[in-house]
């Protein structure tokens, strides 16, 4: 079964400055989707960034990049130039592919790590 | 485009009742997938319809249970509501198929059972 830790139950950072939050995951599969997701007060869940497991490359959007570390099955996100309209809750999330997860479509999710930027 | 709609936003409800929550997909979309969402437990998932079949299942009781319209809008019932189903249920829409693998969340129903 999957799993995923995120380590870091709360974290804050000054406006603009940038801040980094921790995620593994465990899992057998070679074949899965890791997402950042963000949850503001309004409680809409938000898909910040994706990372394909099978891409080398980091994915970036904008201010919001990630560090995947496949061996380690590590995946941290790293938020530049924090706003204050970046306090929310993260969650780190799995999601199985290929053909093997056939047309699983589950998230796993971590406890998330709640965020506060301070002016 | 509209988003994923949920409703009602906000429920009471007794131990024993039974509830009914409803989710409208965003157009398109043939996927709703189903989480609860609880402080001590965190997001977990419930069960997943795909063009009105139940495609995926969670560990939940049997209390739990959903269905899907063939115009994608998905419900789930909660019979016998326990202290313990107290939660933000949201729901989640997609295409449900091929490599697009984004899901779109509605903003929840948040249910407290006294």
């Amino acid at each position: 079964a999957q799993t995923v830790t995120q380590s870091q139950p709360e974290m804050s950072v000054q406006e603009a400055e940038t801040v980094t939050l921790s995620c593994t995951y465990d899992t057998s599969e070679s074949n899965y989707y890791l997402f950042w997701y963000k949850q503001p007060p309004s409680r809409q869940m938000i898909l910040v960034i994706r990372q394909e497991a099978y891409k080398q490359q980091n994915a970036t959007e904008n201010r919001f990049s990630v560090n995947f570390q496949k061996a380690a099955k590590s995946f941290s996100l790293k938020i530049s130039d924090s706003q204050l309209g970046d306090t929310a809750m993260y969650f780190c999330a799995f999601m199985k592919t290929g053909a093997n997860a056939g047309n699983n479509r589950k998230l796993i999710w971590g406890l998330g790590t709640s965020l506060a930027v301070n002016p | 485009k509209a988003g994923v709609t949920q409703t009602p936003r906000y429920l009471i409800k007794t131990r024993g009742q039974q509830v009914t929550l409803s989710c409208s997909p965003i157009s398109g979309h043939r996927s709703v997938s189903w989480y609860q969402q609880t402080p001590g437990q965190g997001l977990q998932f419930l069960f997943e319809y795909f063009s009105e079949t139940q495609r995926n299942k969670g560990n939940f009781p049997g209390r739990f249970s959903g269905r899907q319209f063939s115009n994608s809008r998905s419900e789930m019932n909660v019979s016998t509501l326990e202290l313990g189903d107290s939660a933000l249920y949201l729901c989640a829409s997609s295409l449900g198929q091929g490599a697009n693998t984004e899901a779109f969340f509605g903003q929840g129903t948040r249910l407290t059972v006294v």
